[in-house]
């Protein structure tokens, strides 16, 4: 089974530009979760997809935003960027909420 | 809220050699699982082990074993036969099992793992 693909891997923008990340999760898979890791703060949950409903999100301002496809694949977008926005962003899916959660590579967002 | 605490920062063995890796977790949850991470400097998140906190028997993945002390909130990671392919950051992260929540994993801050040849 291929594994969890996330596109793009680079990407650098500037402050006050807006920015979407694609996720596509392993086969099968109906959850997908995303995180935010800095040097930092580490890893941080930012939200959870499953089923095309958010079902958890975590202590993130409503900059970030996300949805699901009917086919599982997630989008993650971030508005109005912010110079702390700068991360690798991490995408994992799971069969269930309560899963085993599988990494993708991630996307390496700078902010110029 | 839960907390997820790895208190080495870094850690240095020879190759061959046994290393534990520690990891202490508060949580007022009663149902939930915990999970070693592994992440080598190509950035890619792989999962070594995992444990639910039902299950008294530590969970063993080949060289990977874990002594889960539930009373203690300790989780702690062995390698065995430690090899230069083991260097990376490992994270011990923790997750609810049942019920509502807004927390997906949390994770500890990591351990850099170093083999030296």
């Amino acid at each position: 089974k291929a594994g969890v693909t996330q596109t793009p891997r680079y990407l650098i923008k500037t402050r006050g530009q807006q920015v979407t990340l694609s996720c596509s999760p392993i086969s099968g898979h109906r959850s997908v979760s995303w995180y935010q890791q800095t040097p930092g703060q580490g890893l941080q949950f930012l939200f959870e997809y499953f089923s095309e409903t958010q079902r958890n999100k975590g202590n993130f301002p409503g900059r970030f935003s996300g949805r699901q496809f009917s086919n599982s694949r997630s989008e993650m977008n971030v508005s109005t960027l912010e110079l702390g926005d700068s991360a690798l962003y991490l995408c994992a899916s799971s069969s269930g909420l309560r899963d085993e959660q599988f990494f993708g590579p991630g996307t390496r967002l700078t902010v110029l | 809220a839960q907390t997820v605490t790895q208190s080495q920062p870094e850690m240095s063995v020879q190759e061959a050699e046994t290393v534990t890796l520690s990891c202490t977790y508060d949580t007022s949850e009663n149902n939930y699982y915990l999970f070693w991470y592994k992440q080598p400097p190509s950035r890619q998140m792989i999962l070594v082990i995992r444990q639910e906190a039902y299950k008294q028997q530590n969970a063993t993945e080949n060289r990977f074993s874990v002594n889960f002390q539930k009373a203690a909130k300790s989780f702690s990671l062995k390698i065995s036969d430690s090899q230069l392919g083991d260097t990376a950051m490992y994270f011990c992260a923790f997750m609810k099992g049942s019920g509502g929540g807004a927390d997906g994993l949390t994770f500890g801050k990591g351990t850099h793992l170093i083999i030296q040849p």
